[in-house]
């Protein structure tokens, strides 16, 4: 069974303070794809990242970063500086086997 | 501008009746999905498709129905037997069918919520 864990329900932070999103992912496959989605109010949500499960390499994007770690089947999400615009649920979800499965969403405030 | 479009925004039913939400993609996309999303809660599978004519039931197929007549479409019915529908019903499609179809990116829609009154 697969399954996605963000523990955090909420977290509000200041403008420019850097957050930290945990995800936390259970599968017995070994091929397997990470994702993040972000959800702003309006409800689509929106695609920010891909990883496969062969591919450790950290990413940064602007001010967005990810940090895969097999090891502990962690792939973390940390927007640097944040922005009022960051605020929105981001979603963490698990892709294999022709599905997906995702973590309850963490709904990140950026206040100004 | 190629994307996924749900209808209606918002639709309140009364207990007993069936709701029929569309969802239309021009993406040219081979699988489509219907998720549900409630408050605090990720999203769930309810069905999808990897083609036309063809569906199969995700985690929380109970009390929907889905039909797949055209590649762009993908509608859901709410039915009666549904206990508690009042929730956010996200459409996605993706271009990637098969096995490893996990390893595609979705596109969804805007979303449709439901309100049983």
């Amino acid at each position: 069974a697969q399954k996605v864990t963000q523990a955090q329900t909420e977290i509000s932070v200041v403008e420019k303070e850097d957050v930290t999103l945990d995800c936390v992912y259970e599968t017995r496959d070994t091929t397997y794809y990470l994702f993040w989605y972000k959800q702003p109010p309006s409800g689509e949500l929106v695609f920010l990242i891909r990883r496969n499960s062969f591919d450790e390499q950290n990413e940064i994007s602007g001010r967005y970063s990810w940090n895969f770690q097999k090891s502990t089947s962690s792939f973390n999400f940390t927007i640097t500086a944040s922005q009022v615009v960051d605020s929105a649920v981001y979603f963490c979800a698990l892709g294999s086997a022709g599905k997906s499965t995702f973590g309850d969403g963490t709904t990140l405030t950026v206040k100004p | 501008d190629g994307g996924i479009t749900q209808s209606p925004k918002y639709l309140f039913r009364k207990e007993g009746q069936n709701v029929t939400l569309s969802c239309e993609q021009n993406l040219n996309h081979d699988a489509m999905y219907w998720y549900r999303q409630d408050p605090g809660q990720g999203l769930r599978l309810i069905y999808y498709s990897q083609i036309v004519n063809d569906f199969q039931k995700g985690d929380i197929a109970e009390g929907y129905s889905v039909s797949r007549e055209k590649k762009e479409s993908f509608p859901l019915t709410v039915t009666s037997a549904q206990k508690n529908p009042t929730a956010f019903y996200l459409c996605a499609s993706s271009s990637g069918t098969g096995i490893y179809s996990g390893a595609n990116v979705l596109t969804f829609g805007a979303g449709s919520r439901l309100t049983v009154l």
